[in-house]
Formats: structure tokens, C-alpha cells, sequence
């Protein structure tokens, strides 16, 4: 079974400029989450989906991330203008809705994105 | 609210040698744990969990106790080798509050040969 698949792994991008990151959740799954890890903060959760819709978006830095669940295996965060402090790994995970405790969730391999 | 906290690294070992790594929790409910682990370039894959108190997991030789009286969930294995060597992430989700999966801020590890 394949798993969470993020593209693209690696982006070198220009300040301003508009990054799309994408994924695609483990077949079967409901609840999609976006983190990001960086040296100084570690592991941030960005926002979280459920059956599509977004539950709790807190950890978004600032009006210029978005998130988008347009299906119920498809997701992208979208950063517009990008920053050189956006610079970090951006991970996608997904998790079944088990309805019983001990929720697993499953990370992509991530997508490294440097802004210059 | 719900919190982690987990012992600072970097942690360096010698092959072979014992390994803990200390992770308490705060919840309000009654979590179920987690240790996941992160090797270099990649992203974090389950270690293993447990999801009540007195529960142990293990996998590849890790084990952790969910201790709900001293709130603690320590990450152990008897003797490490340097496949070992990556970032430890303790985390805690508590189902009947949110789909949340909260995380400590991982402790790396290192194990020389």
C-alpha cells in the first residue's frame, strides 16, 4: 500500500515568488495534517483536515498560508509571497478514523523548501 | 491543554550501551502515547505506542511504560546500535478532545561505534 506522497521533495525558490506543495493522503484515510519542522522550533502543526474540512488551523503563520483539501485524498498548502523565514521541511501526514484511541498517524517524507 | 516534554539532546551513546530517553506529559483526558522516530532525510514513522495506563510497547528492541501515575512515558532499549542514531519524538493524541497529535521537540540521538 502506498503511502503519504508529497511533491515536489526539494524546492529552491525565489522571495515573492508563490510555492505549492502538495499530497496525497494513504488511501482510505480521513484526517489530514500539515506540519512543519525547523532547527529553531522543531515540529509545528500548521493545520489539520477531517473528512475534507478544516478543523483547527492555528498554527498557520500568517495570511500568506493556505490550505486546501479540494478532495478525500488530495491536499496542498499553498505559501504566496514566500519568505526566506518559510525556509524548513514541510510534512504531510494522514491518519484513519479509527474511532478508538491510539490515533497513528503517517508521515510523507517531507518537502524541503529553501527561499532565497 | 495537552503538552509533552521530553529530555534535551543530544544524547550520545557507545554501541551497546542502555539507552532512556525521559518523556512526561499534561492532558486532561486520557491520552493514548506515542514515540515516533525520525532517520536523516526522512519524514517520522511510528515506533511504537501505547493506549492506556500500565500498557507497554515495544519494536525493535524500544520499549516504553505508560505510567499515569508519574505521567511519564520513557523511551528504553538495552543496548543501542548506530542504526539507532536519529531524532526521537515523543507524542501524546487524546481522541475524545480532538484528532490532534501533539509532539515533544524530539531528542537526538547519536551512537558512536
Amino acid at each position: 500500500d502506498a503511502g503519504v506522497i508529497q511533491s515536489p521533495r526539494h524546492e529552491v525558490t525565489e522571495m515573492g515568488q508563490e510555492v505549492t506543495l502538495r499530497c496525497k493522503l494513504i488511501s482510505g484515510h480521513n484526517s489530514l495534517f500539515w506540519y512543519r519542522q525547523t532547527m529553531m522550533r522543531g515540529l509545528e502543526l500548521l493545520i489539520y483536515f477531517n473528512n475534507n474540512v478544516p478543523i483547527d488551523d492555528s498554527g498557520m503563520p500568517e495570511d500568506r498560508f493556505s490550505a486546501k483539501m479540494p478532495n478525500a485524498s488530495f491536499s496542498t498548502l499553498k505559501i504566496q509571497p514566500s519568505e526566506p523565514r518559510d525556509s524548513a521541511v514541510y510534512f504531510c501526514a494522514s491518519s484513519p478514523r479509527e474511532g478508538a484511541r491510539g490515533n497513528t498517524i503517517y508521515f510523507g517524507e517531507g518537502s524541503w523548501l529553501t527561499v532565497v | 491543554g495537552n503538552s509533552v516534554t521530553q529530555m534535551e539532546g543530544p544524547v550520545t551513546l557507545s554501541e551497546e550501551a542502555f539507552l532512556t530517553i525521559n518523556c512526561t506529559y499534561t492532558a486532561t483526558g486520557y491520552p493514548s502515547l506515542f514515540w515516533y522516530v525520525q532517520y536523516p532525510g526522512e519524514g517520522l514513522q511510528l515506533l511504537l505506542k501505547a493506549t492506556k495506563a500500565d500498557d507497554k510497547g515495544s519494536n525493535k528492541g524500544f520499549e516504553a511504560t505508560y505510567r499515569k501515575e508519574t505521567t511519564s512515558f520513557h523511551l528504553e532499549k538495552g543496548s543501542v546500535q548506530v542504526s539507532d542514531s536519529a531524532v526521537y519524538f515523543c507524542a501524546l493524541s487524546d481522541l475524545h478532545r480532538d484528532d490532534k497529535i501533539i509532539f515533544g521537540k524530539g531528542t537526538r540521538l547519536h551512537i558512536l561505534p
